[in-house]
């Protein structure tokens, strides 16, 4: 079953630190991989997007590493603001039989960032 | 803002009325989906249009009824909706329909629902 991973499901930090968010993911055939912040009552937004062959992927103080073997990723914030605090949502893109690339979702780790 | 308007941004409503979610991309988008996302579980997709024809139907009750009169508008029709409906509704955009790997999708604020 494809299914999408993430830890932790909560995190607090203090302002100015860096953190480490973590997805694992079961999809199959892989396509890409996704990070989206989502800012409480607001859509998502895309952070990055990675296929089979990028490894890393940097948006400002945001990079996302995809390590494609181990079915791992992870998104790491530097030097964070309080701006930072938002929902962030790992999602997993497959091939579809018709060509479509249905997504996959993780729950979303919810990060506060504390002055 | 993304290029993808929701209206309205919160509605509250008893489990007999009737009403409708509306959703505006200027983006020139093909494709526009409508997701529910529940309190701690990951987005669920509902609908998809692509070209104003309805590519896909995730199980959805039929007390949902999307329309898509064109490209750059969708709607969600709700009626006899249940208190478990309760819920962000989110309508997103994208160019193809996710045809190209690489494709983002665009989405709007969300209409939190409730239902008493």
């Amino acid at each position: 079953k494809n299914q999408v991973e993430q830890s932790p499901q909560s995190l607090i930090i203090l302002e100015g630190k860096n953190c480490t968010l973590q997805c694992n993911y079961t999809v199959s055939p892989f396509s890409n991989l996704r990070w989206y912040k989502q800012d409480t009552g607001r859509g998502p937004v895309s952070l990055t997007i990675m296929t089979f062959s990028e490894n890393t992927k940097s948006n400002g103080r945001y990079t996302a590493t995809l390590d494609a073997d181990t079915k791992q990723s992870s998104l790491h914030i530097t030097a964070s603001q309080l701006s930072d605090s938002a929902s962030y949502i790992c999602v997993v893109s497959a091939w579809g039989i018709s060509g479509n690339t249905p997504l996959v979702f993780g729950k979303g780790t919810r990060l506060s960032v504390i002055a | 803002e993304t290029g993808v308007t929701q209206t309205p941004r919160h509605l509250v409503m008893g489990m007999t009325n009737k009403k409708s979610l509306k959703c505006e991309q200027h983006l020139g988008h093909n494709a526009m989906y409508w997701y529910k996302q529940s309190a701690k579980k990951p987005l669920e997709l509902m609908f998809v249009y692509n070209f104003k024809e309805q590519t896909e139907n995730n199980s959805v009750p039929s007390r949902f009824s999307p329309e898509c009169p064109n490209s750059s508008h969708l709607f969600l029709h709700l009626h006899t909706l249940q208190p478990e409906d309760s819920a962000l509704y989110l309508c997103a955009s994208s160019q193809t329909g996710g045809k190209a790997t690489n494709e983002k999708l665009f989405f709007g604020s969300g209409t939190q629902l409730s239902v008493l």
